[in-house]
């Protein structure tokens, strides 16, 4: 399968505790993009990389939250010292980086705070 | 500010009764109005691109087109398999995408 992969595909945590997700893209696309989506609502933009390199970052990404690419390939978002309210669905999406391109999705991973 | 505003929020329609699905945006420097499918639990899922208006884009029942401030998504003749949320999203300068908070079909056997 050469889509977006992303694992776990879901988590269950205790407040506080840290989790990581990682997302591996299509392997031709060099640009990643995190976002994450609540019940009824539409993705909401995290973050993204051009290769290695993170160039934007939500307003609404909390110091409790980094991300990484290393080597342009598969990426990570960790969040420490979780809160209920991170709880949400957490999506990986690639590009070819075309000043167009489409995002290509993963299946997402679940976080459910407990 | 900048917005993305889908309708109707929900839909219902009876297998074969076409309807048609709604997203405005104000935005400056539209670079792109891109269509998604959600189905529950999983990622969106890339239906169309459009980039200029007046352009539409077909596939099997699904024809979206594009205005200066809106893009229609019009379903013809529906089935139960076309039941999901739609989503659409658009890409402003810094190769950021904004989605709307998306129309969610069920389509009636």
């Amino acid at each position: 399968d050469t889509g977006v992969s992303q694992d776990p595909r879901h988590k269950i945590t205790k407040r506080g505790q840290n989790v990581t997700f990682r997302c591996d893209p299509i392997s031709e696309h060099n640009r990643l993009y995190w976002y994450r989506q609540t019940l009824g609502q539409g993705p909401e933009f995290l973050t993204y990389f051009q290769n290695e390199a993170q160039l934007e970052k939500s307003r609404l990404l909390s110091d409790r939250f980094s991300a990484e690419r290393p080597k342009g390939s598969f990426s990570t978002l960790e969040i420490q010292r979780t809160e209920q309210g991170d709880s949400a669905m957490y999506l990986c999406a690639s590009s070819l980086g075309s000043d167009t391109g489409e995002l290509f999705f993963g299946e997402g991973s679940r976080l459910t705070v407990l | 500010e900048d917005q993305v505003t889908q309708s109707p929020e929900a839909l219902r329609l009876q297998e074969g009764e076409s309807s048609s699905l709604n997203c405005s945006y104000t935005v400056s420097g539209l670079r792109g109005l891109f269509w998604y499918r959600q189905d529950p639990g999983k990622g969106p899922e890339f239906l169309f691109t459009l980039y200029s208006a007046g352009e539409e884009k077909e596939k099997e029942r699904l024809k979206a087109t594009l205005t200066k401030k809106e893009s229609f998504l019009h379903i013809t003749a529906p089935k139960p398999e076309d039941s999901a949320t739609y989503l659409c999203a658009v890409l402003l300068g810094g190769n950021q995408f904004y989605f709307g908070t998306g129309t969610s079909l069920t389509v009636i056997p």
